[in-house]
């Protein structure tokens, strides 16, 4: 079965600092990696995936994650944190061995201190 | 990319009644997929809806409850039948493509009272 884990749920980090979100998965197959970010009142917005090749995948607004296979993890990361970057972050996982459906983790809410 | 069209927006319900929302999707696409959020909860698949055959409902959702529709490949409905407050929660409407990323709908959040 695939899951997915985030293990804090909530980063607060001041403007101008590095971020880092962390997430771990489990799969059985091979596994599809992505990062969406929620704002209030919104529905969800695609940040980056991870589907095959570069270890280091580079997504919208800034942000980046890496591919790490023996940790089995995917850490989105920023290296300079806005205010407007504050949102929930859902890290979500495909394994090729179960079709399309997607699992989501259970959110990290990043606060970035002005 | 798919641009998703999803409606009601928001909604306050009595209970009992039953509240029916609407996902248009700006292209054709073989399965569409309807999510809950429950408050401060993360996503949860409720059931995968293809066109011209029933829907395929997750552990703990049943057709009863939560009715789908799906007439065509740019469209689907799911409704939430006989509410209670513990519905109250957003439902999102999804479409993915092969080996690509999932795209929502703005959700629809949903408030019963």
């Amino acid at each position: 079965a695939q899951s997915v884990a985030q293990p804090e749920d909530q980063v607060n980090v001041a403007e101008g600092n590095p971020l880092t979100v962390k997430c771990t998965y489990s799969v059985s197959g091979n596994p599809y990696l992505f990062w969406y970010v929620q704002y209030p009142n919104r529905g969800l917005q695609f940040l980056l995936k991870y589907i095959t090749g570069d270890n280091l995948v580079k997504g919208s607004y800034g942000f980046e994650a890496e591919f790490n296979k023996s940790q089995t993890s995917f850490h989105l990361k920023k290296p300079s944190a806005l205010v407007s970057d504050s949102a929930l972050y859902f890290c979500a996982v495909r394994d090729d061995n179960y079709g399309q459906n997607f699992v989501f983790g259970p959110g990290t809410r990043l606060s970035v201190l002005p | 990319s798919a641009v998703i069209s999803q409606k009601p927006s928001r909604d306050i319900c009595q209970r009992g009644t039953s509240l029916t929302i609407q996902c248009q999707v700006d292209s054709q696409v073989t399965m569409m997929f309807w999510y809950r959020q429950q408050p401060g909860q993360s996503l949860t698949l409720i059931a995968t809806a293809n066109q011209g055959s029933e829907a395929t409902y997750e552990s703990g959702f049943v057709i009863d409850k939560f009715p789908i529709s799906r007439p065509n490949l740019t469209f689907s409905t799911l409704t939430v039948s006989n509410m209670s407050p513990e519905d109250s929660s957003i439902y999102l409407c999804s479409v993915n493509r092969e080996g690509t990323e999932a795209f929502f709908g703005q959700g629809t959040r949903l408030t019963v009272v």
